[in-house]
């Protein structure tokens, strides 16, 4: 089975500093880890992928993320923080082994709060 | 590309009446289409996958009979919540694997219940 962890729920950040939502996962086969960020009472917004490839994947709005196949993480960074990228983050994979179909599971989140 | 249009994005209901919730694929075929629910500062829970044409898959634990589901059409999946009590009350997301190869999803706007 699949499963991703977000170990922290909350993550406190001033204006402008390093950003970093931590995210490990469990797979049979290979994985395609996600990134998504969630506004209130909104739907997801895709933030980047990893499939294949080179291990560091950028995305939208100066965020990326690396893949660590050894420690089985895709953390979520941003070098300099903006107050508007105070959100909920998800990371969500899912299983490339053909037994595990093309659900997606996602992690319990992680609450960003970026102070001015 | 690979837009997913979800409506109602708000309703109320009284207990003991139904909700329809619609998700269409506006530029694509949505063969399948993941029913997500997420509690307040939750993560999504994989209630469902539809598959047009035929019956839905449920998770273990999610009720048919309550939660029916149906995928009548490559651009419609309906989500309706039969009987609604205050617990149904929660946020409800549909999503659909894009057909463009690059294993990604796209996702709803999303639809919070309140029944009251």
């Amino acid at each position: 089975a699949q499963s991703v962890a977000q170990p922290e729920d909350q993550v406190n950040v001033a204006e402008g500093n390093p950003l970093t939502v931590k995210c490990t996962y469990s797979v049979s086969g290979n994985p395609y880890l996600f990134w998504y960020v969630q506004y209130p009472n909104r739907g997801l917004q895709f933030l980047l992928k990893y499939i294949t490839g080179d291990n560091l994947v950028k995305g939208s709005y100066g965020f990326e993320a690396e893949f660590n196949k050894s420690q089985t993480s895709f953390h979520l960074k941003k070098p300099s923080a903006l107050v508007s990228d105070s959100a909920l983050y998800f990371c969500a994979v899912r299983d490339m082994g053909k037994a595990a179909g093309n659900k997606l599971t996602f992690g319990g989140g992680t609450r960003v709060l970026v102070k001015p | 590309g690979a837009v997913v249009s979800q409506h109602p994005s708000r309703v109320i209901c009284k207990s003991g009446t139904s909700v329809k919730i619609e998700c269409r694929s506006l530029d694509f075929q949505a063969t399948t289409m993941f029913w997500y629910r997420q509690f307040p500062k939750q993560s999504l829970m994989l209630m469902a996958t539809s598959n047009e044409g035929s019956k839905a898959t449920y998770e273990q634990g999610v009720e048919k009979d309550k939660f029916l589901i149906n995928h009548a059409s490559l651009t419609l999946s309906t989500l309706t919540v039969t009987s609604a009590h205050p617990e149904d009350s929660s946020f409800y997301i549909c999503s659909a694997p894009k057909k463009d190869g690059t294993g990604g999803y796209t996702f709803g706007s999303g639809t919070r219940l309140t029944v009251v």
